[in-house]
């Protein structure tokens, strides 16, 4: 059971727009900011989102991501096949002292 | 180019020991809080284990606790986590993560900007 709330599946066509929430709480979300990762098995994790909603550079700007109150959503618009991964959304708890990651959600591209 | 190259990894049985280690380079290494994360088999990303540029802060998930220690020789651009009794929910591909910071106001903020390819720790008997 994850600390952060993700849905564990989304889909979409291509060119469709796409978004995943996570849901947290006031010692993680609603006090710290939100960073969202990309991860094809097998391979290293990749920093998508930073800071709630700032792209490290590379990353189109297809990718979004918003905060508000205790929740954080991903939008992923003009969704391609290159796309289909699993995304984690992670923030910081005050009070467990760590971070604390969601349980992530799997895209897939129809 | 930022590099993170984990090792040490392998097959060890319940309640033995382990030690995987990070070298980074291509970044003032000394720069840097440095993270450990982990991935069990089928299941989701989970944070294990961070550490100050200094060593004089360390902080651990409640389940490796009094287990796993979390250590850096800035000297050799090197990040280790020391594993003890371990256990079969222990068995995961263990990640070295760069802490990177963003400060636009004199906050700063922290994510995982560079990532390791993982090690693969298996506890079976």
């Amino acid at each position: 059971q994850s600390v952060l709330t993700q849905p564990p599946s989304a889909s979409g066509t291509p060119g469709q727009r796409v978004t995943i929430s996570c849901s947290g709480s006031s010692s993680n979300i609603g006090s710290n900011t939100v960073n969202w990762y990309q991860h094809l098995p097998g391979t290293a994790p990749k920093l998508l989102i930073f800071s709630n909603s700032q792209r490290p550079s590379g990353v189109p700007d297809r990718f979004s991501g918003s905060k508000s109150g205790t929740s954080a959503s991903l939008a992923i618009s003009g969704l391609q096949s290159e796309d289909e991964a699993d995304y984690y959304c992670a923030a910081w708890d005050d009070s467990l002292n760590g971070v604390v990651f969601g349980g992530g959600t799997k895209l897939t591209v129809l | 180019e930022v590099q993170l190259v984990e090792s040490g990894g392998g097959l060890v049985q319940p309640g033995g020991s382990l030690r995987l280690s990070c070298a980074a380079s291509g970044f003032t290494f000394s720069s840097y809080w440095m993270s450990w994360v982990r991935q069990a088999p089928g299941k989701g990303l989970e944070w294990v284990a961070n550490m100050k540029q200094d060593g004089s802060e360390k902080y651990y998930v409640d389940s490796v606790k009094g287990r796993f220690t979390i250590s850096r020789d800035n000297a050799k651009n090197s990040l280790y986590l020391q594993m003890n009794s371990l256990r079969a929910e222990d068995t995961a591909v263990y990640y070295c993560a760069r802490d990177g910071r963003y400060c636009p106001n004199g906050v700063c903020s922290y994510y995982f900007d560079y990532w390791g390819q993982g090690t693969l720790v298996t506890v079976s008997s």
